[in-house]
This record gives structure tokens, C-alpha cells and sequence, in this order.
């Protein structure tokens, strides 16, 4: 069974630019997870989608952020326009419904804003 | 805001049970203590939970107190792969448990050679 993807492993941008991050779920897991760590801080979390209903977006930080799961599948997290505090390491994790008590992580975007 | 307090290193020799400690004074009764640990570059990964009773499985075992203040994760041979930051982390199970995680600042566990 294939773990769980993200894409792109690594992004440089500049200050004011655009960036979209993917995530692609175990195949089958209704719930994904948004997460991120930015520099000497803990990883926080972001967002929840529940298919593709948003089920908890308390931790997104502002309205440059925008997660989408279009079709109950992969999910995007666009950041626009990216600012310098966005740099850090975005992570996805999934889980399946009725088996809450695991959530698979991918290995994690690193996010380089300059 | 994390609900556990975990120290915030520890040292282990290669071959001998580490011990990561893990305080949660204030757990309700529906709350189960989760472990994950972040190998470095990788994301994090789930390792055992448990809600009062002592659990174990291939990876480690979790130690909960009676009073279910404290637990303790042991892994019995530690290896040199176990080097990680360990996360004790404190939510509802069952259907609840859909629920994010809150991570603290965890136990960067270091195994020596």
C-alpha cells in the first residue's frame, strides 16, 4: 500500500510569489490533515477535511491560505502571496474513517520563501 | 496548547531500553495518551496509544499510571534508528479522535553507539 505523497519534496520562492502544494491520501482515507512546522517551533496543525468538507479550519493562519480537496481526494494548499514567515516544512496526513487513531504523515514539503 | 510536559533530551546506549517520561496531569477521563516520534526529514509517525491500561505492540510499550498523570514509553532494545524526537500527545479516541493533534516541543531522544 502506498504511503502518503507530497509534492513538490522541496520549493524556493520569492517574498510575494505563489505557491501550491499537493497532497495525495492513502487511497481510501476519508479524513486529511494539514500540518506545519515553521522554524523553532512546533508543528501545528492547520487544517481538517473530512472527504471534501473543511471539518476543522482553525489553524489556518490567513486568508493568504487556501486548502482545497476537490472530489474527496488529493488536496492543494495554495499560499498567496507568500510571505517570509511562511517558510518551514508543510506536512499532509491522512487517516480512514472509523480507524482514527493513526494518522499516516507524508515526508513533508520544505518551503523556502526568500 | 500541548497538554503534556516531556524533558526535552535524553541519551540512551545502543541495545538498552530508553524510558521517555511524559507528564499529563490534567487528562479527562475520555482522553488517551498517543506517542509519535519525527525521525529527522521525515514526517511524524504514529507508534502506540493507550487510555488506562498498559499497551504494547511490535515498536514500544506504554506505561499509563493508575492516576493517569504520567505514562512512560519504553523501547525495550534501542537501536540507532530510534533516534527521533518523541511526541506525547494527549486527545479523544473513537470517532472523536478524527481530531487534529497537538504537538509539543517532545523528547529528542539520541541513541549512542
Amino acid at each position: 500500500e502506498a504511503g502518503v505523497t507530497q509534492f513538490p519534496s522541496h520549493s524556493v520562492i520569492e517574498k510575494g510569489q505563489t505557491v501550491t502544494l499537493r497532497c495525495d491520501p492513502i487511497s481510501g482515507h476519508d479524513n486529511l490533515y494539514w500540518y506545519r512546522r515553521v522554524m523553532g517551533k512546533e508543528i501545528k496543525f492547520l487544517l481538517h477535511f473530512v472527504k471534501e468538507s473543511k471539518q476543522d479550519e482553525s489553524g489556518m493562519p490567513n486568508n493568504r491560505f487556501l486548502a482545497e480537496r476537490t472530489g474527496g481526494t488529493y488536496s492543494t494548499l495554495k499560499v498567496q502571496p507568500a510571505e517570509l514567515e511562511d517558510s518551514g516544512v508543510y506536512f499532509c496526513a491522512s487517516t480512514k474513517q472509523g480507524a482514527y487513531n493513526e494518522q499516516f504523515f507524508g515526508p513533508g514539503t520544505r518551503l523556502t520563501v526568500l | 496548547d500541548a497538554k503534556t510536559t516531556q524533558p526535552p533530551s535524553m541519551d540512551c546506549a545502543e541495545g538498552r531500553a530508553a524510558n521517555l517520561p511524559c507528564n499529563h496531569s490534567t487528562i479527562s477521563g475520555n482522553e488517551y495518551v498517543y506517542w509519535y516520534r519525527q525521525i529527522h526529514s521525515q514526517g511524524p509517525q504514529y507508534i502506540i496509544h493507550g487510555l488506562k491500561n498498559n499497551e504494547t505492540n511490535e515498536m514500544a510499550s506504554l506505561i499509563i499510571t493508575e492516576d493517569r498523570k504520567s505514562s512512560t514509553l519504553i523501547l525495550p532494545h534501542a537501536t540507532l534508528r530510534d533516534t527521533a524526537v518523541y511526541y506525547c500527545i494527549v486527545r479523544v479516541g473513537g470517532w472523536q479522535g478524527a481530531q487534529k493533534l497537538v504537538f509539543g516541543q517532545g523528547t529528542r531522544l539520541t541513541i549512542n553507539p
